[in-house]
């Protein structure tokens, strides 16, 4: 099993700021994995992050909207950029071990 | 890509209801997972079934991988139980990243 944490649990911002999320993970895994959740919908795959390596992105999401970095086997960080109400999520950071672990979500209100 | 059906989509029960929610999907697939998805937001992982039956608790799980779909049975339900209920999989021979389905919504009342 995993224990993953993420900071901030919530925040509020004006549009037009950026908010860096931390995702860290007790133990050292090769990927990590970013998800959106609006609200009332399912899961949607941003990113996966590998160590040492550029981030891949999911058809939709951009580098430059969703900046990570991913500098160690058991943290990354997700940057929401420039911001806009339609940002307005629950962010989610997971890992894989089969079965997949997810951390318990930062929760983003862009006013 | 993979389609992921889960119904009903919401489902009210009175607290001691048993319940069953149910997972179709469109193509083969090697992995399932089920998920519970708390009030405030937390996501659990109750099942990770491929395929046979699997049990924990009051809450048992069975996929049928020749038939594409998979069952999350709920006994004696509590209030607790309550949030959103999420089935993913991951498509045979695909990338390893899991679909999810649109969740069925829980409420059960005391």
């Amino acid at each position: 099993s995993a224990v993953i944490s993420q900071k901030p649990s919530r925040d509020i911002c004006q549009r037009g700021t950026s908010l860096t999320i931390q995702c860290q993970v007790d133990s050292q895994v090769t990927m990590m994995f970013w998800y959106r959740q609006q609200p009332g919908q399912s899961l949607t795959l941003i990113a996966t992050a590998n160590q040492g390596s550029e981030a891949t992105y999911e058809s939709g999401f951009v580098i430059d909207k969703f900046p990570i970095s991913r500098p160690n086997l058991t943290f990354s960080t997700l940057t929401v950029s420039n911001m806009s109400p339609e940002d307005s999520s629950i962010y989610l950071c997971s890992v894989d071990l089969r079965p997949q672990f997810f951390g318990p979500g930062t929760r983003l209100t862009v006013l | 890509g993979i389609q992921v059906e889960q119904s009903p989509p919401d489902l009210i029960l009175q607290e001691g209801a048993n319940s069953t929610l149910r997972c179709n999907f469109s193509d083969s697939v090697n992995n399932l997972q089920w998920f519970h998805q708390n009030p405030w937001g937390q996501l659990i992982n109750l099942f990770y079934i491929p395929s046979g039956t699997k049990q924990n608790g009051r809450l048992s799980a069975t996929t049928v991988a020749t038939e594409r779909y998979s069952l999350l049975y709920i006994s004696s339900s509590q209030t607790t139980d309550s949030g959103v209920y999420f089935c993913a999989v991951e498509k045979t021979g695909g990338s390893y990243i899991p679909t999810f389905g649109r969740g069925t919504s829980l409420i059960v009342h005391p």
